[in-house]
């Protein structure tokens, strides 16, 4: 079974640099399959955040593209999130994934993290 | 972007009945790459269909999906009291992927 779980801080100020942690058990990142976050404000929907595969592309948001960095710790099978220059709007359930490998780049989300809920407020 | 429109909002509905999901799409959706996900309150989103009507493993086969091109429907036969979620699609198709703003069936 794939296991991802999601830390890092519940509270980030305005201005500052939202940083995560996605931990991964059950299958090694270097094996294949995309890897992602995804995100949810308050009551909102969905927002796909970006993705990369293990020594090949990556891909994001235009809307986030300039403001995000997605990086990857081999050896101890995790990836991690950081979004800069954060605001209110950032404020939400923050999702790491595996998505499936398509021919273009990933497809689905096959298996999700728990979520993790970061405020951003002073 | 392709962006995709949910209707309705909200589904009022009683255990037993069915549902009807309506996902529409801005331009085509190539090759049938549409997925859905459920997702319950506190929960995270679970994935129920891909490519347009392939159930996930596990998913069961009350929940159907079908459609092409820019139109594409989630049918969930025999509400089930843990059906009740908001249900949501996304497409695969071009990037950035998207997903819809979410249908909510909920307990009429």
């Amino acid at each position: 079974q794939v296991l991802l779980q999601e830390s890092g801080p519940g509270l980030v100020k305005p201005s500052e640099t939202l940083s995560l942690n996605c931990t991964v058990s059950g299958y090694s990142i270097s094996n294949g399959y995309y890897w992602g976050w995804i995100r949810q404000p308050p009551g909102k929907g969905l927002e796909w955040i970006g993705n990369f595969y293990h020594g090949g592309s990556t891909h994001f948001d235009p809307s986030l593209r300039n403001r995000v960095t997605i990086s990857v710790d081999t050896p101890n099978n995790q990836f991690s999130l950081r979004l800069a220059t954060v605001t209110a709007a950032d404020t939400g359930i923050y999702y790491c994934a595996r998505l499936t490998l398509g021919a273009t780049g990933p497809n689905f989300v096959d298996f999700w993290g728990q979520g993790a809920l970061v405020t951003v407020s002073s | 972007e392709i962006v995709l429109t949910q209707s309705p909002g909200t589904l009022s509905l009683s255990p037993g009945e069915s549902a009807t999901l309506s996902c529409r799409a801005s331009q085509s959706v190539s090759v049938n790459y549409l997925a859905w996900y459920q997702q319950r309150p506190g929960q995270a989103p679970r994935l129920l269909i891909y490519h347009v009507s392939s159930r996930a493993t596990g998913v069961p086969d009350r929940f159907s999906g079908s459609g092409s091109g820019t139109d594409f429907t989630l049918t969930i036969s025999r509400l089930e009291p843990e059906d009740f979620a908001v249900y949501y699609c996304q497409q695969y198709s071009s990037f950035p992927r998207t997903f819809g703003q979410g249908t909510k069936v909920e307990v009429k």
